[in-house]
C-alpha cells in the first residue's frame, strides 16, 4: 500500500493562475480530508469529502476554491485566480471508514508569485 | 466549534528524559482522538488513535491517554531520543460529518 499520495510535491503559480493538487486516497479509502497549513499556523481543515459528495466544506474559502472526489481517479482541490495568500502546505488525508485512523500525505507546497 | 490547545508550544529536553505533552479540546463530544508527528517539511505520521471508549493507547516509548469528559488528552514519551525531534500535533474528530481538528502543536527539541 503506497499510502496516500499527493502530487505535485511543490507548485509554483503566477497570481491569477489555477492551482490544481491532486490526491490519491490509499487503497480501500473512500473518505477524504484536505488541511492547509500557513508559515507558523496549524493544520485548517478545509473540505471533507466521499466518493463523489461533498460532506462538510465549512472550513473551505466561499470563492475561487473548489474540491471534488470523483467515482473514479484523485481527488482534486482547485484554487483559481491564485493570489499571494493562498501560497501554504495543502495536505490530504484518508480514511477508510469514518471515524477511523486518517492518513496524511506528504502535502502539496504551493508558491504564488 | 471545537477549539484546541496544546502546552507546551515549545519543549527543549536532553536525550532520556521522560516527558508530557498536554492536549485540551472545548467539545468533549468526540469520537476520537488522534496524535501525529510531523518533522519540518514533511508530512503528518499518526502515531497514536484513542477510541472515545478508551482512556489510552500505548505504542512502545508513546503513551496516550484520553479524559474525554475533562477535555484533556496527555502524550507521554519515554526515554526521549534526538529522533523524537519533531512536532506533535493532537487532533479529536467529532461528531459524524466532521473531521480532524488541530492544535498548533508542541515543537520538541531533544538534545543528545
Amino acid at each position: 500500500n503506497a499510502g496516500v499520495m499527493q502530487n505535485p510535491r511543490h507548485l509554483v503559480r503566477r497570481r491569477g493562475q489555477e492551482a490544481r493538487l491532486r490526491c490519491s486516497p490509499m487503497k480501500g479509502h473512500s473518505h477524504v480530508y484536505w488541511y492547509r497549513q500557513l508559515p507558523e499556523e496549524g493544520l485548517k481543515f478545509m473540505v471533507y469529502l466521499q466518493k463523489e459528495n461533498i460532506i462538510d466544506e465549512s472550513g473551505m474559502p466561499k470563492e475561487r476554491f473548489s474540491a471534488e472526489f470523483p467515482k473514479e481517479g484523485p481527488s482534486i482541490l482547485r484554487i483559481q485566480q491564485v493570489v499571494r495568500g493562498d501560497s501554504a502546505a495543502y495536505f490530504c488525508a484518508s480514511s477508510e471508514e469514518k471515524n477511523t485512523e486518517a492518513f496524511f500525505g506528504q502535502g502539496t507546497r504551493l508558491t504564488v508569485v | 466549534k471545537q477549539e484546541v490547545t496544546q502546552i507546551p508550544a515549545a519543549l527543549s529536553v536532553p536525550e532520556g528524559e521522560n516527558l508530557v505533552l498536554n492536549c485540551s479540546f472545548t467539545d468533549s463530544a468526540i469520537y476520537n482522538l488522534q496524535w501525529f508527528r510531523q518533522d519540518p517539511g514533511k508530512g503528518l505520521t499518526s502515531l497514536l488513535l484513542i477510541q472515545s471508549s478508551q482512556r489510552e493507547q500505548t505504542s512502545g516509548r508513546l503513551n496516550a491517554s484520553l479524559d474525554k469528559s475533562s477535555g484533556r488528552s496527555t502524550l507521554y514519551i519515554a526515554a526521549s531520543q534526538p529522533g523524537d525531534s519533531a512536532t506533535y500535533l493532537c487532533a479529536p474528530e467529532g461528531r459524524a460529518g466532521t473531521a480532524l481538528i488541530f492544535g498548533k502543536g508542541t515543537t520538541l527539541s531533544v538534545s543528545s
